[in-house]
């Protein structure tokens, strides 16, 4: 299997709180895990790159400052919003690759709701 | 970040009736794949593809990659009301480390 979750499922908070957002892979090990931002009704934008060990990757336009990348681990990269504003409100997912195939598998998203 | 256009951008159609949705691109990608979801959900992978001209199924899913490697379409026969939801392509390119450039979906729903 190729199983990621993600914790919270849905957060609320104050505007100008961070939120950490955590994704693991349950049972295999993720060289590499990518963040992605859907507002409602839209695609999935690609946020970050989070490789283990390194710096994340941030696509164009992506504030590296706004939204922290961690990944500590080959299990879990953990993405803070710092100081959040009701314009982060959206879905935010992430997904993992197991690095000998370039498949990638899903989190179920979390749901931040700034207010 | 740039997008893939996906038509038709909804559709609304009989329990029984087949489906068929298209992928297009500007660049060309080595992999195209075609993913489900389900409201308040992450995607999930319905089918990969991994050679121009390949035609892959899963069960009543049939999806092409395109002989020009830009665009793929994906086919739903005799559907059923479980397959309402957001259906998306998405390219990937070796050479940007595997990242998923994805479509702009199609938003399917099925009248029994």
């Amino acid at each position: 299997g190729a199983v990621v979750s993600q914790h919270p499922s849905r957060v609320i908070c104050k505007s100008g709180t961070s939120v950490k957002i955590e994704c693991r892979s349950l049972d295999f090990q993720a060289t590499t895990m990518f963040w992605y931002r859907q507002f409602p009704k839209q695609s999935l934008m690609l946020m970050a790159t989070s490789n283990e060990g390194s710096k994340a990757t941030y696509e164009q336009g992506v504030e590296k400052d706004k939204f922290l990348i961690n990944h500590a681990s080959l299990t879990l990269s953990t993405l803070t919003v710092t100081s959040a504003h009701p314009e982060d409100s959206s879905f935010y997912i992430c997904s993992a690759g197991k690095g000998d195939t370039d498949t990638q598998y899903f989190g179920p998203g979390t749901r931040l709701t700034v207010l | 970040g740039q997008q893939l256009n996906q038509s038709p951008q909804s559709m609304f159609i009989q329990e029984g009736e087949d489906v068929s949705m298209n992928c297009t691109s500007s660049s060309i990608f080595n992999t195209w794949l075609w993913y489900k979801q389900d409201p308040g959900e992450g995607p999930v992978l319905l089918i990969a593809l991994y050679k121009a001209g390949e035609l892959t199924s899963n069960g009543r899913l049939t999806a092409q990659f395109g002989i020009t490697r830009k665009d793929s379409f994906l086919n739903i026969s005799a559907s059923i009301p479980s397959d309402v939801g957001i259906y998306f392509c998405a390219g990937q390119l070796y050479s940007s480390g595997d990242k998923l450039t994805f479509g702009t979906g199609t938003r399917l729903a099925v009248r029994p």
